[in-house]
């Protein structure tokens, strides 16, 4: 009964290739996001989707491309893999557009260590 | 734009009290939250502050000045289980969306 899941926990890939990791969320939330934890540990946004829509889109190279295809998931295609992609990928959902009457908190998946050799 | 400045690491002592402070500039503020990362884990939410004052929630309690761009995060009692990371985070709207700022965390560590 996880809340939020993301498949695969580990990803280890050469430089160039082409990889998908995906999210799914069961706690009914309508938004979305997409984070990335470098090694210093810095969380930061890239995507976020509200009812499968893109609402934001943080300065992440084109490689990257998520696809929303219902409300529950969202999944991160990345294209023509590099060293500095290296990192943990969190997802999170949340619901949306209640802040001010609830807190739209935002909850994590367990994160995808990327490792790009 | 958004800055968000929070120490990078800090060491208290089991059962001691621990106060992690956290300065922000934003625009369109829209609340403020703290949450846990457990080495290797997910951030796990905390707290909550939108409005002035102090939210308590029972080891833990998270202050917010709006006029000031601060908050602090409390943490009494502290067990060894405590030693984690926690991140300050902001969420601001304009455009039509929101969004989630996190600071770069500050790693606590417990020690006997």
């Amino acid at each position: 009964d996880t809340a939020v899941s993301q498949t695969p926990k580990y990803l280890v890939t050469q430089m160039g290739n082409d990889k998908s990791i995906k999210c799914e969320q069961n706690l009914g939330h309508d938004t979305m996001y997409w984070y990335k934890q470098d090694s210093k540990k810095f969380l930061k946004i890239m995507f976020s989707y509200n009812n499968k829509e893109l609402i934001i889109n943080e300065t992440v190279p084109n490689r990257f491309s998520p696809k929303s295809p219902d409300k529950a998931h969202l999944n991160l295609h990345i294209n023509s893999l590099e060293l500095g992609d290296s990192a943990v990928y969190f997802c999170a959902s949340s619901t949306w557009g209640l802040a001010g009457r609830s807190t739209d908190t935002q909850y994590f998946g367990p994160g995808t260590r990327l490792t790009v050799l | 734009g958004q800055n968000i400045d929070q120490p990078t690491e800090m060491t208290a002592t089991e059962g001691a009290i621990v106060q992690i402070n956290c300065t922000y500039q934003t625009s369109g503020f829209n609340g403020l939250f703290w949450y846990q990362q457990h080495a290797g884990e997910a951030p796990t939410f905390l707290s909550y502050n939108v409005l002035d004052g102090l939210e308590e929630k029972g080891r833990f309690s998270s202050f917010l000045s709006r006029s000031k761009g601060y908050s602090y995060l409390l943490l009494k009692e502290l067990q060894m289980k405590d030693s984690a990371s926690y991140l300050c985070a902001v969420r601001s709207s304009g455009a039509g969306s929101y969004q989630l700022t996190f600071g770069k965390g500050t790693k606590l560590s417990v020690i006997p």
